[in-house]
């Protein structure tokens, strides 16, 4: 199975600023099935990039998503007061797993 | 407009079996476009996916390998609706419980249900 290591734990930043986010995976991730999600307190997941790059609908042109083989980055170009929350990368080439995350604060 | 209803009882005996029930509306569970999942959350497990369920000519299940031996997921076609059931359960399934969709387009899960939390205790 593939395991998948999030760096930093938590990131304190300003609004305004260029978060990046890092995802490694054990073994490369083929196909490009890689996704990241937002999570706030007391709410559901919301997938934000499928397929590494791809904002899924709805999702504001400041978040990114880049990478290949076991290195991806999560980029939020201009942090909004919105944006900070928990992220999580989730690959689905072997099975299904997820990171365990990233607290992006204030 | 896609939406995932979860039922089930929130408290379950350890050794007993866990077992919730997602209601699809605005979807089909039978549709060739999307699996059906469970994934839980817990503080020492956190995001863990568990299985899915999905039609593909005939029905097709996955399980993570960390539960493989104790779950079944279960479409139920009549009611647009799947289960989850986890036999055998102990405090470290204690957890909270979501089901998703997955589209194919997406191969990510896009609709998530409210959540319930369950909790294995005497």
């Amino acid at each position: 199975e593939i395991v998948l290591t999030q760096s930093p734990g938590t990131l304190s930043l300003s609004p305004g600023e260029r978060a990046t986010l890092s995802c490694r995976a054990s073994q490369s991730v083929s196909s490009s099935y890689l996704a990241w999600y937002q999570q706030k307190p007391g709410q559901t997941p919301r997938l934000l990039i499928y397929g590494v790059s791809n904002r899924a609908t709805g999702i504001p042109d400041r978040f990114s998503g880049s990478g290949s083989g076991t290195d991806f980055t999560l980029t939020i170009s201009r942090l909004e007061p919105e944006d900070f929350a928990m992220y999580y990368c989730q690959q689905y080439d072997n099975s299904r797993a997820f990171g365990q995350g990233t607290k992006v604060e204030i | 407009q896609v939406q995932l209803q979860q039922s089930g009882p929130g408290l379950v005996k350890p050794s007993q079996t866990l077992s919730l029930t997602c209601a699809i509306s605005g979807d089909s569970v039978s549709s060739n476009g999307a699996a059906w999942n469970w994934i839980r959350q817990s503080p020492s497990r956190g995001l863990e996916w568990l299985g899915r369920t999905y039609y593909r000519s005939r029905w097709y299940n996955d399980y993570a390998v960390s539960v493989k031996s104790r779950i079944t997921i279960k479409p139920d076609t009549s009611k647009n609706q799947f289960s989850l059931q986890l036999n055998s359960v102990t405090p470290e399934d204690t957890a909270l419980y979501y089901c998703a969709r997955e589209p194919n387009y997406y191969a990510a899960f896009d609709i998530w249900g409210q959540g319930t939390m369950v909790t294995v205790s005497s």
